[in-house]
């Protein structure tokens, strides 16, 4: 059963400094990745995704995400961290083409602060 | 283009009610995911639609809970006499086909 796990619950990181999210998965065959962020009392909104290609993808607010096939993390990341950027982050994972109907699973979540 | 629509963004039901959550998808989605977010914990998911089928709710309480999604209007998450247990916020997500999923705003039910 395919599987992605957010090790941490809550990442702490002063404005400024680059931040790490990180996340594992657990999926047959190739996988599609995904990262979403939650605000407070809102839904979740795509940020990124992987599919094939280069494994650096670049997505919304200045965030990125790095594949890693090796050690099966995707983890997330931005350079430099703003207060605005303090969200629920979920990492999603579903097979890739099959020709049929794949589920996304979701990790639980990891909050992330971002410290003036 | 208007994102996924959810709808009431509130709801208040006392035990033993009814709860009725729609969602329209995006224009141009034709499936529609629900999962459901109990506080503090992740995203569950519950049910994945298509024009009037249900392809996989392999999520979904045995008991009270059903979906649709007709071919005409929005998708529909009805709740049977709630319970407290019931209380959560409930998202529905659409995509054009099955890769990426767009969110709608949730719905917040509080069971009293």
């Amino acid at each position: 059963a395919q599987s992605v796990a957010q090790p941490e619950d809550q990442v702490n990181v002063a404005e400024g400094n680059p931040l790490t999210v990180k996340c594992t998965y657990s999926v047959s065959g190739n996988p599609y990745l995904f990262w979403y962020v939650q605000y407070p009392n809102r839904g979740l909104q795509f940020l990124l995704k992987y599919i094939t290609g280069d494994n650096l993808v670049k997505g919304s607010y200045g965030f990125e995400a790095e594949f890693n096939k090796s050690q099966t993390s995707f983890h997330l990341k931005k350079p430099s961290a703003l207060v605005s950027d303090s969200a629920l982050y979920f990492c999603a994972v579903r097979p890739g083409p099959s020709g049929g109907y794949q589920k996304v699973t979701f990790g639980t979540g990891t909050k992330l602060q971002v410290i003036p | 283009n208007a994102g996924v629509m959810q709808n009431p963004r509130h709801l208040v039901r006392r035990r033993g009610q009814e709860a009725r959550l729609r969602c329209s998808p995006m224009k141009g989605h034709s499936h529609v995911y629900w999962y459901r977010q109990l506080p503090e914990e992740g995203l569950k998911f519950m049910v994945y639609l298509q024009k009037e089928n249900i392809i996989d709710e392999s999520g979904m309480p045995k008991e009270r809970f059903s979906a649709e999604f007709p071919k005409e209007g929005p998708s529909i998450l009805r709740i049977q006499q709630v319970v407290r247990g019931d209380s959560a916020a409930y998202f529905c997500a659409s995509s054009p086909g099955e890769k990426t999923q767009y969110f709608g705003p949730g719905t917040r039910l509080l069971v009293l």
